[in-house]
């Protein structure tokens, strides 16, 4: 079946500092891919879609200054949470499909805590 | 109101039981339906994957669609420990592709020994 490789798995920073998240289809290519963000006990909070070759859409709420997305390739889609604060602890989970009627598949997150 | 409603649970069940899960929906755009499973501090799985009304079977798990009642469900037989995790509902209007999927909370299952 499809896999999405999302790295890394657990990452610590500090309050200030920017952390990158990478996506990446290994077995297909995503056009589209999507990143959510799941807080404790609740159910994944779609962020933005990232489209190849094009700016992501944002999600009502969501600072496109604070995340950034970067979709260069069919393979890969990046999201760079900047001057990270600690209400941005998280875990962050990326998904893509190969087109037609696949379904989406999801990376298995990135935990996100800021300090 | 929310689109897809899903009790969160926790649903605790002995080995060997009859799983069900379930969702209803509001919008009767929906058409293709998704259950996933995910364990604690991972990313979700796709479990099965849905078109429109009727059942589908995929060993031990069944997925029943129900459009005319808004009502989805995922049947899970002889049930084991190892499926202990949140099962969580998908839908979307259109083919799964470039679209967005609006889910459900998940439901917590434990199965115990």
């Amino acid at each position: 079946g499809a896999v999405v490789s999302q790295h890394p798995s657990r990452v610590i920073c500090k309050s200030g500092t920017s952390v990158k998240i990478e996506c990446r289809s290994l077995d297909f290519q995503a056009t589209t891919m999507f990143w959510y963000r799941q807080f404790p006990k609740q159910s994944l909070m779609l962020m933005a879609t990232s489209n190849e070759g094009s700016k992501a859409t944002y999600e009502q709420g969501v600072e496109k200054d604070k995340f950034l997305i970067n979709h260069a390739s069919l393979t890969l889609s990046t999201l760079t949470v900047t001057s990270a604060h600690p209400e941005d602890s998280s875990f962050y989970i990326c998904s893509g499909a190969g087109g037609g009627n696949s379904p989406l598949h999801f990376g298995n997150g990135t935990r996100l805590t800021v300090t | 109101q929310k689109e897809v409603e899903q009790d969160p649970g926790p649903l605790s069940v002995p080995e060997g039981a009859i799983v069900s899960l379930n969702c209803t929906y509001s919008n009767s755009a929906f058409q293709y339906f998704m259950w996933y499973r995910q364990y604690s501090r991972k990313g979700p799985e796709l479990l099965m994957y849905t078109y429109s009304s009727g059942n589908k079977e995929d060993g031990r798990f069944t997925a029943q669609v129900d459009k005319s009642s808004k009502y989805i469900s995922l049947f899970i037989r002889d049930s084991q420990p190892s499926d202990s995790a949140t099962y969580l509902c998908a839908m979307s209007a259109t083919t799964g592709g470039g679209n967005k999927l609006t889910f459900g909370t998940g439901t917590q299952l434990k199965v115990e020994l």
